[in-house]
């Protein structure tokens, strides 16, 4: 079993501050997946990252896959109340179609 | 432009009975994986489907689970006889191509309770 640990668990931090999230593997991966889910809804795609030392922004969201292909994060830049929820990373690997997901990081951004 | 789509995204079951959930994946997707998400846990993947063909269901439990994907309509999956340790979010993802780096898109889920 490929196992991939996230963290932290949970996160609350108040509106306007920074964080960084972490997702960690002790084996190597081929792509990593991040995705966000809102309670009753199914995880939405952010970002995937395929290629090692690969860095990817969206808007206020920063993605960065590490040298080794073992790990990833995810770096917000002055949080706002629409990010929060739980945050998933899921790893790819070689000759595999399905994904392992991580445990995830459910972040809550206090107003 | 519609996203994959879940239905029924509710179902209340009694112990004993079947359930059947299903996927229309996303316009020109042909591949289908379906995961579950137990309480305060995880997704878990259980099967990944192309037309009329399963790729892999390492995932799915031996006994009175099963899936299909076929030539016409939406992917079913199947449980017989639920218990109550199915309780939990099914979730059905669909891409266009094969591949690892493949990005998956999700439906909704369906949340299933077993009485």
């Amino acid at each position: 079993t490929q196992l991939l640990e996230q963290s932290p668990q949970f996160l609350s931090i108040q509106e306007g501050e920074n964080l960084t999230v972490y997702c960690n593997s002790s084996s190597v991966f081929s792509s990593l997946q991040w995705y966000r889910q809102e309670p009753g809804e199914g995880p939405v795609l952010l970002v995937t990252v395929v290629t090692g030392g690969e860095v990817k922004k969206l808007k206020r969201l920063t993605f960065q896959f590490g040298d080794a292909r073992k790990d990833s994060s995810l770096h917000i830049t002055a949080a706002q109340p629409g990010d929060t929820g739980l945050y998933l990373c899921a790893r790819g690997d070689f000759g595999n179609e399905k994904l392992t997901f991580g445990t995830g990081t459910r972040l809550t951004i206090i107003p | 432009n519609a996203g994959v789509m879940q239905n029924p995204r509710h179902l209340v079951r009694r112990r004993g009975q079947e359930a059947r959930l299903r996927c229309s994946p996303m316009k020109g997707h042909s591949h289908v994986y379906w995961y579950r998400q137990l309480p305060e846990e995880g997704l878990k993947f259980m099967v990944y489907l192309q037309k009329e063909n399963i790729i892999d269901e390492s995932g799915m439990p031996k006994e009175r689970f099963s899936a299909e994907f076929p030539k016409e309509g939406p992917s079913i999956l199947r449980i017989q006889q639920v218990v109550r340790g199915d309780s939990a979010a099914y979730f059905c993802a669909s891409s266009p191509l094969t591949g690892q780096d493949q990005p998956q898109h999700f439906g909704d889920g369906t949340r299933l309770s077993i009485l």
